[in-house]
């Protein structure tokens, strides 16, 4: 089965600052590669997705890339802000719509 | 974007006793659902996939007679935690799969807290 790995586990910036978070994914059949943003007790919130026939995304501050070669995507913040603070997570599928496989998540800190 | 409403938000209960989730989706017909569990500070982990007028589909290590999901119409599927314990504590959380436009198409309950005395 799918087997995503995410780094690191915890991150700390400044505001203003940039803060990458990386993941690999093992199933080469993956093709979508969704980002999640999730605060304490809440929902995860979907924040930027992107899939294979595509190596960057955009919107906003927030972005993605995705080489496929490698099978490692990652989600790059910039000019972050203190309420970017929560716990992300990378995921992979085999399409939007199926069951999602996620990595062990990031906890991010961004203090002013 | 569509809705998925999970009912209750908590639930606290005795050692022993059965829980029963739901999860709808408001606005549009889910034929699979998803259902997964959260550990605090840990990953969603995927428990099962239910899909309607079907049985569920149980990922490895997920008791299947512990955790009963009925999925019996597209808009509501419910995971049932039989005889509880304190180690089922946890974040159960739902998802479901709209099929309809747009690029977002899997779309979350928001969660229910289950603490286990």
């Amino acid at each position: 089965g799918e087997n995503v790995e995410q780094h690191p586990s915890t991150l700390s910036v400044q505001e203003g600052d940039s803060a990458v978070i990386k993941c690999t994914y093992s199933d080469s059949a993956s093709n979508y590669f969704p980002w999640y943003k999730q605060e304490l007790g809440k929902r995860p919130q979907l924040i930027i997705d992107i899939r294979s026939n595509v190596g960057e995304k955009k919107d906003q501050r927030i972005a993605v890339t995705l080489n496929k070669t490698a099978k490692h995507f990652s989600l790059h913040i910039t000019e972050t802000q203190p309420e970017d603070s929560a716990v992300y997570f990378c995921a992979a599928s085999r399409d939007s719509g199926y069951a999602l496989n996620f990595g062990k998540g990031t906890s991010l800190l961004v203090t002013p | 974007g569509a809705v998925v409403s999970q009912h209750p938000s908590w639930v606290i209960c005795k050692s022993g006793t059965s829980v029963k989730i739901e999860c709808r989706s408001l606005d549009f017909q889910a034929t699979t659902m998803f259902w997964y569990r959260q550990f605090p500070k840990q990953s969603l982990m995927l428990m099962a996939t239910s899909n309607e007028g079907s049985k569920a589909t149980y990922e490895q290590g997920v008791e299947k007679d512990k955790f009963l999901i009925n999925h019996a119409s597209l808009t509501l599927s419910t995971l049932t935690v039989t005889s509880a314990h304190p180690e089922d504590s946890s974040f159960y959380i739902c998802s479901a799969d709209s099929r309809t436009g747009g690029s977002e198409k899997l779309f979350f309950g928001s969660g229910t807290q289950l603490s286990v005395l």
